[in-house]
């Protein structure tokens, strides 16, 4: 079955630090790939998307990602994090199949940043 | 981008009764879809609802406990019916805006069942 894993469940950072979330996926064929974050509170808002083309991704607010078709992954990157990207973060693939538009998404990553 | 209405934003309910949840989408949109996102899990897809035809259910979830609505292209209901303290989650309303562009989600509806 179609799966999407997010190996860190939790991610405490301080200010100015580095991130990174990983995100693999399995599904053979051509796929559609994005990050959504959940601000507290708030609802899901995309980060930013992969459909094709350049394989490395710029969304808002920093963060980017990269596509690695041969790893089958989309990590999410942001060179260094603020106390407002404190917030779950998921990654979400879409198996591009004729007429499928179902969305799969992994189990989340809360991320806390230490002001 | 579409703007999303989901209501209510949270309730609690007794077990065996059942609840509507709406979602209202201010442009038209051909599909709309219902999440189910249980506590400390994923978001999985209960059903795709395009208007004017039946929803289509995702593996585990039937038509008999979670009846869904499209009457037209901004407004879609899901009911969970006969609640048991399992369907504690929160359910989340999406709508593919069409021309290539990524799901837009509701703010959800957090739900309690007693």
């Amino acid at each position: 079955a179609q799966s999407v894993s997010q190996h860190n469940h939790h991610v405490i950072l301080s200010e100015a630090a580095s991130l990174e979330l990983g995100c693999n996926y399995s599904y053979g064929g051509t796929v559609n790939l994005f990050w959504y974050v959940q601000y507290p509170g708030q609802h899901l808002q995309l980060l930013l998307k992969y459909f094709s083309g350049d394989p490395l991704v710029k969304g808002i607010k920093g963060f980017e990602a990269e596509f690695i078709k041969s790893k089958f992954s989309f990590n999410l990157r942001k060179p260094s994090v603020q106390w407002s990207d404190t917030a779950e973060y998921f990654c979400a693939v879409n198996p591009y199949t004729s007429g499928t538009y179902k969305y799969i998404f992994g189990t989340g990553t809360r991320l806390k940043v230490l002001a | 981008s579409a703007v999303i209405s989901q209501k209510p934003s949270r309730d609690i309910c007794q077990r065996g009764t059942s609840l509507t949840i709406q979602c209202q989408v201010d442009s038209q949109v051909t599909m709309m879809f219902w999440y189910r996102q249980q506590p400390g899990q994923s978001l999985t897809l209960i059903a795709t609802a395009n208007q004017g035809s039946e929803a289509t259910y995702e593996s585990g979830f039937v038509i008999d406990k979670f009846p869904i609505s499209r009457p037209n292209l901004t407004f879609s209901t899901l009911t969970v019916s006969n609640m048991s303290p399992e369907d504690s989650s929160i359910y989340l309303c999406s709508v593919d805006p069409g021309g290539n562009q990524p799901q837009h989600f509701g703010d959800g509806t957090r739900l309690s069942i007693l």
